[in-house]
This record gives C-alpha cells, structure tokens and sequence, in this order.
C-alpha cells in the first residue's frame, strides 16, 4: 500500500525555521494537504494544493513541492506552533487518501 | 458556522458492532463530499472511508475494508459509519471529515468519538 514518509521528530528555537518534509512516489501526480494538530484537538488544515494556505493560517506557514518530496516551511516559529503536522495526499489513482506518520514540532 | 458533532462511540467487546453518527450543520451537507479518518491513541491519523455527496461513490482503506460501512442521509444532514466484526486495533477517536470542493483539502472536522474495542 502507498506511504508517505515523515521525519518523526523536528526541533527549532524560537524565531528559527522549521522544515518538515514529506515523501511518497505519487506526490508528482498528487497535491499534498499539511495539518497541524495540537493535544487533544482536531487536526486543521494549514496548506492545501501543495503551497495555497487557507484564510486565517499566518503567513509564517508555507508549502512547497518538488519531485516526490512537499516541504511545510514555518518562518519565524513561535511557542504556539507546537504541535504535530501531517501530509496527507492520495495514491497515484486519486482513489485511496494517506497520511503521513506525522512530525513532532518542539519549539526549545 | 460549520459545526460537525460525532456521537456513537463507546466501549465494545472484541467481534462486536458500533454505529458512528456525525451531525453537520452550518453548510449545505449535500454539497460536500465526507470521510472519516481515526487516530489510535498516542499514534497518527488514519483515513477510513470516504464518501461522495450523493452517496453514489464509496472507498475503504484496506484495513477496514467487509467490516465498515459508511453512508449518508442529506435530508438529515448526517453520516454515519457502521463498524462490524471490531478488532482491539480498531480502538482509537474517529473523526469525521468534509473534503472542500474547491481544494480537495479536509477543511473540516468534528471532534471526534473515542472507540474502545476491549473485553
């Protein structure tokens, strides 16, 4: 069955940038989706369509593509940005949705 | 405002059945395509199952695949997912999700309905 690949864990210091990367052979042919879950509460979108960011996710949060790798950019992490993130896209029918196994983001 | 409201979970023997509910209100439900996706605990989100506005389309992840239904009743604005023939694995929160039309992403949740398969 198809996966997407996610570095378990990514630590930055406040005012740093985290990256957070995704892998999967049909990310060329499929858009990746990035949420953000904090303890306790639903996951919420935070970049669809690979790199567009959905109204009210601050600007610091940004999406890009190449090959079978998306990256979710935080620019100038804050305290509040810890949480877990997940890609989610589809496998290479479009058919069956996948997520990632999520990344754990520590702000030291 | 969008408001989705899972109900239905609870704590199950192992082979036994559950029925999931998920109440949307605030869209027009008919429109939107839905899916429910589950977390066990202290692991990652797993999608379930999907189903198309009308009801006409409908996947399974592998795992669930001749023991879930999902279907949908747009007059009541509600999903649902049937769980048969549960499994300790099946243990985690379920979700249930609505997939914009306009970027494919899950712009909303509820959230969620913990699940606990355990003699």
């Amino acid at each position: 069955s198809y996966e997407l690949t996610q570095p378990p864990s990514v630590s930055v210091s406040p005012g740093q940038t985290a990256r957070i990367t995704c892998s999967g052979d049909a990310l060329p042919k499929q858009y990746a989706y990035w949420y953000q879950q904090k303890p306790g509460q639903a996951p919420v979108l935070v970049i669809y369509k690979d790199s567009e960011r959905p109204s009210g996710i601050p600007e610091r949060f940004s999406g890009s593509s190449s090959g079978t790798t998306v990256t979710l950019t935080i620019s100038g992490v804050q305290a509040e940005d810890e949480a877990d993130y997940y890609c989610q896209s589809a496998d290479s029918s479009g058919t069956y949705t996948v997520f990632g196994g999520g990344t754990k983001l520590t702000v030291l | 405002e969008v408001q989705l409201v899972e109900s239905g979970g609870g704590l199950v023997q192992p082979g036994g059945s559950l029925r999931l509910s998920c109440a949307a209100s605030g869209f027009t439900f008919s429109s939107y395509e839905m899916n429910w996706v589950r977390q066990a605990p202290g692991k990652g989100l797993e999608w379930v199952s999907y189903i198309s506005s009308s009801g006409s389309t409908i996947y399974y992840a592998d795992s669930v695949k001749g023991r879930f239904t999902i279907s949908r009743d747009n007059a009541k604005n509600s999903l649902y997912l049937q769980m048969n023939s549960l499994r300790a694995e099946d243990t985690a929160v379920y979700y249930c999700a609505s997939r914009s039309g306009s970027h494919g992403g899950f712009d909303y949740w509820g959230q969620g309905t913990l699940v606990t398969v355990s003699s």
